[in-house]
């Protein structure tokens, strides 16, 4: 059955960088996905859909320092020079014939 | 500027019904599926439904399937969801998102939500 996991909290340094995991459930591996930042009391934002092998389309207006790659069933993203405003919950969403899935999301803190 | 402004929110006694809508612009409308994605109160994410472009392909998550009815009119660049035999567990803020094509794919523009509120 098609899902994606991801970890529940990440957090670095302001200016650090961050690493988010979006992992694919068994034989599902090829999926894209797609990950999206929820900013506290804000409505969802998409940054970002990031493929199989690794190539990644950006929302418009989503900064450099924001980058997605790929390795096997694990989708990343990136977070680069973090800044206040990046602290937010991140969900990664995929999707099959008829429905959506998204993950339970990463909340990221910046000390 | 691509907007997507929904509507129809709040309180409303269980069993009863609820019709959101969504008004869009700055997109020919007609070329997107578009979703219904709802938060209850400090949870994550979670799919309703979707239509297709044309409408005419509809699809529900398990937990809405024969309650709920999405539909939309191109002609007015407007999506809904009808809410019927509401439940508590279905109070949330309910956003609607445009699919980056007509088919389901991701989404790619958001709304700001509108807040359903199920109790008596």
């Amino acid at each position: 059955q098609l899902g994606v996991t991801q970890s529940p909290s990440a957090s670095a340094a302001l200016g650090a960088s961050v690493k988010l995991t979006c992992t694919l459930s068994s034989g599902h591996s090829t999926y894209a996905i797609a990950w999206h930042q929820q900013q506290p009391e804000k409505g969802p934002r998409y940054l970002m859909k990031v493929n199989s092998d690794g190539s990644h389309n950006k929302g418009d207006g989503i900064p450099d320092r924001f980058s997605g790659s790929s390795s096997g069933a694990e989708r990343y993203l990136t977070i680069s020079s973090l800044q206040s405003e990046d602290e937010a919950d991140y969900y990664c969403q995929t999707w099959g014939t008829g429905f959506y899935v998204f993950g339970t999301g990463t909340k990221v803190t910046v000390l | 500027e691509v907007q997507l402004l929904e509507s129809g929110g709040g309180l409303v006694q269980p069993g009863g019904s609820l019709r959101l809508s969504c008004a869009v612009s700055g997109f020919t409308f007609s070329a997107s599926a578009m979703s219904w994605v709802r938060q209850a109160p400090g949870k994550g994410l979670e799919w309703v439904s979707a239509i297709s472009g044309s409408g005419g392909a509809t699809f529900y998550a398990v937990s809405v399937k024969g309650r709920f009815t999405v539909s939309r009119d191109n002609s007015r660049s407007t999506l809904f969801l009808q809410m019927n035999s509401l439940i508590a567990e279905d109070t949330a803020i309910y956003y609607c998102a445009r699919s980056y094509a007509s088919g389901l794919y991701h989404f790619d523009q958001w709304g700001q939500g509108t807040l359903v509120t199920v109790s008596s």
